[in-house]
């Protein structure tokens, strides 16, 4: 079955540093993938997204890389602050099944002072 | 520019009674339509999606059902709820398919 995993775990690293993020499927054939910030009691924020031919995205201090020989994807905030803290979700639509964005359960990221 | 609106913001409901909950876009035609539910400590289900009026496809057998009697209307509903129908609904747009999503700010439903 097509699964998508993220770290359940929480990740904490300090301010200044930078967080890497991790998302790994299975049985996909992903067009897209793409990066969403959810803060509790609010809907996903969009940040990224990065299509099947690219290897690398970049906006701001975010950047996004994209194996699907490793059928897998990194997600790194660099120089990270306090307000970065949230939880990180990706989200993966597949060749064939185009209207259907599959969110995988999300990654806490907690950054301190 | 484009916002989407989704109500009521809480709802606690008893088990059996109807559901019905709303969300409408702004800004934007022919928007691509989904309604996801987020159970506690879980990820986001996607539970439907409408690429045009009438449209509806549904990804999971349950007592819910959906509607787009307009272009930018977009309804969830029940006729009878239940226990595990209780979470954080979301309501989210794209202008095409593949593209980023645009979430509501959701309902959070609790069934009791």
């Amino acid at each position: 079955s097509q699964k998508i995993e993220q770290n359940s775990e929480a990740l904490n690293i300090q301010e200044g540093k930078t967080a890497t993020l991790t998302c790994n499927y299975t049985n996909y054939s992903p067009a897209y993938l793409q990066w969403y910030r959810q803060d509790p009691g609010r809907g996903p924020v969009f940040l990224l997204l990065i299509r099947e031919n690219e290897k690398e995205k970049r906006k701001e201090r975010l950047k996004v890389t994209f194996d699907t020989t490793l059928k897998q994807s990194l997600f790194h905030i660099t120089a990270s602050q306090p307000a970065d803290s949230a939880t990180y979700l990706c989200a993966l639509s597949s060749t064939g099944t185009a209207s259907k964005l599959t969110f995988g359960t999300g990654t806490r990221l907690q950054v301190t002072l | 520019s484009q916002t989407i609106h989704q109500w009521p913001a809480t709802l606690v409901q008893p088990v059996g009674s109807p559901l019905s909950l709303e969300c409408t876009v702004e800004g934007t035609s022919n928007p691509n339509l989904y309604w996801y539910r987020q159970a506690a400590g879980r990820g986001l289900q996607l539970l439907f999606y409408s690429v045009g009026i009438g449209q509806i496809s549904s990804e999971v057998p349950q007592n819910l059902s959906a509607s787009r009697p307009q272009d930018r209307q977009f309804i969830l509903s029940s006729k009878k709820l239940l226990l595990s129908d209780s979470g954080f609904y979301l309501c989210a747009w794209s202008q095409q398919t593949n593209e980023k999503l645009f979430f509501g700010s959701g309902t959070q439903l609790s069934v009791l």
